[in-house]
């Protein structure tokens, strides 16, 4: 059964601060890796799509990275904002892709 | 476009009672999502259909848990004499199709207390 975790669970930051998390997952058999943002009351947002060792994507302030044959993906926040304010969730695919395992998030908190 | 959507979105039920629970997906995409979150954990995949059939349904913790989508659209979810500890919130996400890199778009999420 494939295990995602994350780290830390939470963390406040500073408006302003810029911060990271972190989401390992095994590395034999990756298939992807997808970040997701949930704020309260809405519904999870999808925030990047990840295969290639190596990769980096970038959306705004916010930037991931991936190493798949060490099992870990980076999210970078620069620049927090209060409105960053949510929890961030990270998806590795089991077996063929069918489904996403995710890992139980960091809940971050930006004060401003 | 309109979203994922999910009915009702909050639901409370006295154990041992039966409740359904519905997603509107998005309109043409083939592949539908279930999921299960718990307090302090990550949501937990309970089953996925390839149109209107589950193409796996090992997530499902026990046969008081069903699912259908007869029609390849709406799904329900179907929980029979509830209890206490299927007290979650209930995600559903539908994509257009089963690609390892097809993101997942996901409704709101019903949460369901069970007294």
């Amino acid at each position: 059964i494939l295990n995602v975790e994350q780290s830390p669970q939470s963390l406040h930051v500073q408006e302003g601060d810029s911060t990271n998390f972190t989401c390992s997952f095994p590395s034999s058999n990756f298939y992807a890796l997808h970040w997701y943002r949930w704020e309260t009351a809405k519904s999870p947002e999808a925030l990047f799509v990840m295969t290639l060792n190596g990769d980096e994507k970038k959306k705004g302030r916010i930037s991931a990275t991936l190493n798949t044959k060490e099992g870990y993906s980076y999210l970078y926040i620069k620049g927090s904002q209060p409105e960053d304010s949510a929890t961030y969730l990270c998806a590795s695919d089991d077996n063929y892709g069918q489904n996403f395992v995710f890992g139980p998030g960091t809940r971050l908190s930006v004060l401003p | 476009g309109a979203g994922v959507s999910q009915t009702p979105s909050n639901k409370v039920t006295e154990k041992g009672k039966y409740v359904e629970l519905r997603c509107d997906p998005i309109s043409g995409h083939t592949a539908l999502y279930w999921y299960r979150q718990s307090l302090g954990q990550g949501p937990e995949f309970l089953i996925y259909f390839q149109g209107t059939g589950a193409a796996d349904d090992s997530g499902l913790p026990n046969d008081r848990f069903f699912a259908v989508r007869p029609e390849g659209s709406v799904s329900t979810l179907k929980i029979q004499r509830t209890e206490r500890g299927d007290s979650a919130v209930y995600l559903c996400a539908s994509s257009p199709g089963t690609s390892n890199t097809d993101t997942q778009y996901f409704g709101p999420g019903t949460r369901l207390t069970v007294l």
